[in-house]
């Protein structure tokens, strides 16, 4: 079984600036892949970034980065130069290969709010 | 569009009715999820079909909750007997298996409100 924390609940960054949202997860799987969503308000779920477990270096995709720590069981979503457009909420996933099928486990997210 | 399609965006029942939730996948991808989301809560695994056939059902809730993908495409959620605490988004992604790693892109989702 997987299981994602996301501790939380909102936070709250200025335009320009970086912040960090906070993911561990725990899982038996020994190959497992971790994802990152954002979800508007409009509802619809938008794939960000992926790390998988046995990628030797951290995942980029523009302004989105994944602090990955095997060992601490975490996927940190770093988002740099924030933007207005980037308050939604975010959910961290992971995929067990072996044991989960194709299922995605989800947190329950953190609301990011951009301060102008 | 490109995207995974869902409708209707917004459905509204009373209690003990039957409802449809229709998904369109992207074109070409095998591979198509239903997800339920609660208020204030991540998604929660439904169903996953790999072509016509449901390889994974073991996170629908009960009898009430079935699926259906006849031609390998276009997907079909039905809820029978709706009850209040069915009400919440249903989420449907599609993916593309022999791509890695496997990601899978939502559609807007279906809110249904069981009154």
């Amino acid at each position: 079984a997987q299981k994602i924390t996301q501790t939380q609940p909102g936070m709250f960054v200025q335009e320009k600036e970086a912040v960090t949202l906070d993911c561990t997860y725990d899982t038996s799987d020994p190959s497992y892949g971790l994802f990152w969503y954002k979800q508007p308000s409009s509802g619809e779920m938008i794939f960000l970034i992926y790390q998988g477990s046995y990628d030797q270096q951290n995942a980029t995709e523009g302004r989105y980065s994944l602090n990955f720590q095997k060992a601490r069981k975490s996927a940190n979503l770093v988002i740099s130069a924030s933007q207005l457009g980037d308050s939604a909420m975010y959910f961290c996933a992971m995929r067990g290969w072996e044991t989960s099928g194709s299922r995605l486990t989800f947190g329950e997210g953190t609301q990011l709010t951009v301060n102008p | 569009g490109a995207g995974v399609s869902q409708t209707p965006s917004n459905k509204v029942t009373e209690k003990g009715k039957y409802v449809e939730l229709r998904c369109d996948p992207i074109s070409g991808h095998t591979a198509l999820y239903w997800y339920r989301q609660s208020l204030g809560q991540g998604p929660e695994f439904l169903i996953y079909f790999q072509g016509t056939g449901a390889a994974d059902d073991s996170g629908l809730p009960n009898d009430r909750f079935f699926a259906v993908r006849p031609e390998g495409s276009v997907s079909t959620l039905k809820i029978q007997r709706t009850e209040r605490g069915d009400s919440a988004v249903y989420l449907c992604a599609s993916s593309d298996p022999g791509l890695a790693p496997g990601t899978q892109y939502f559609g807007p989702g279906t809110r249904l409100l069981v009154l």
